[in-house]
């Protein structure tokens, strides 16, 4: 069975401080999706990651990709409340052509100020 | 920007009640997909659909649901006969093709399901 698990599922933390949230999967796809999701709202994507080493940024938010680990992080840099949704990572179910995505339990961010 | 339109956005039904949610996919898109979540839980796929047949279906995807395009434009879910434990967020998804190399869903609003 698929598993995706995250962790933290709940993290609440201060503006302006730096925090990492860990995405570990079970397959051996080489590809990684975040996601966002605001209260209530529907899931955003935020990263595509293709390929063991792939690191992209966007803003204050970084990922990362390590294949060999199956392992991806999300980092956070100087947090803004802005920044507060719920974070999911996902990976592809199978390797064919609509096979959809798998997603973690999510991270539940808070960022006070 | 592109979207995938649902609706409706709320439904409050009886158990035992059908339901039927529909979907707009993105116009050139080929892939189609629905998941749900649970308030405040994961986010689980149900089925995929592909060539006006479905692709896969979880566990969850027992004989009470059914999906069906049935004008090239809609994509739509029905639940025959809904039980407690179907209240949901139920989200519709559609992808392009894998020519990017990656399975990227565009996501819509969500239809929020209450039964009753």
């Amino acid at each position: 069975e698929l598993k995706v698990e995250q962790n933290p599922l709940f993290l609440s933390m201060q503006e302006g401080k730096n925090y990492t949230i860990y995405c570990n999967y079970s397959t051996t796809s080489d590809r990684l999706y975040w996601y966002r999701q605001d209260p209530g709202k529907s899931l955003e994507s935020l990263f595509v990651l293709l390929s063991n080493g792939a690191v992209k940024q966007e803003g204050r938010l970084m990922a990362s990709l390590d294949t060999k680990a199956r392992l991806s992080t999300l980092h956070i840099t100087a947090a803004v409340h802005d920044l507060s949704a719920t974070y999911f990572c996902a990976v592809d179910r199978r390797g064919g052509g609509a096979d959809g995505l798998t997603f973690g339990k999510g991270t539940h961010l808070i960022i006070q100020p | 920007e592109p979207e995938v339109t649902q609706t409706p956005s709320h439904q409050v039904t009886q158990m035992g009640q059908e339901v039927i949610l529909r979907c707009v996919p993105i116009s050139n898109h080929l892939y189609f997909y629905w998941y749900r979540q649970i308030l405040g839980q994961k986010v689980e796929f149900l089925v995929s659909f592909y060539n006006n047949e479905i692709s896969e279906k979880s566990e969850i995807f027992d004989d009470q649901f059914s999906v069906e395009r049935p004008d090239g434009s809609n994509f739509t879910l029905k639940i025959r006969s809904t039980k407690l434990e179907d209240s949901a967020m139920y989200f519709c998804a559609s992808h392009r093709d894998r020519s990017s190399g990656a399975n990227v869903l565009t996501f819509g609003a969500g239809s929020r399901l209450t039964v009753l």
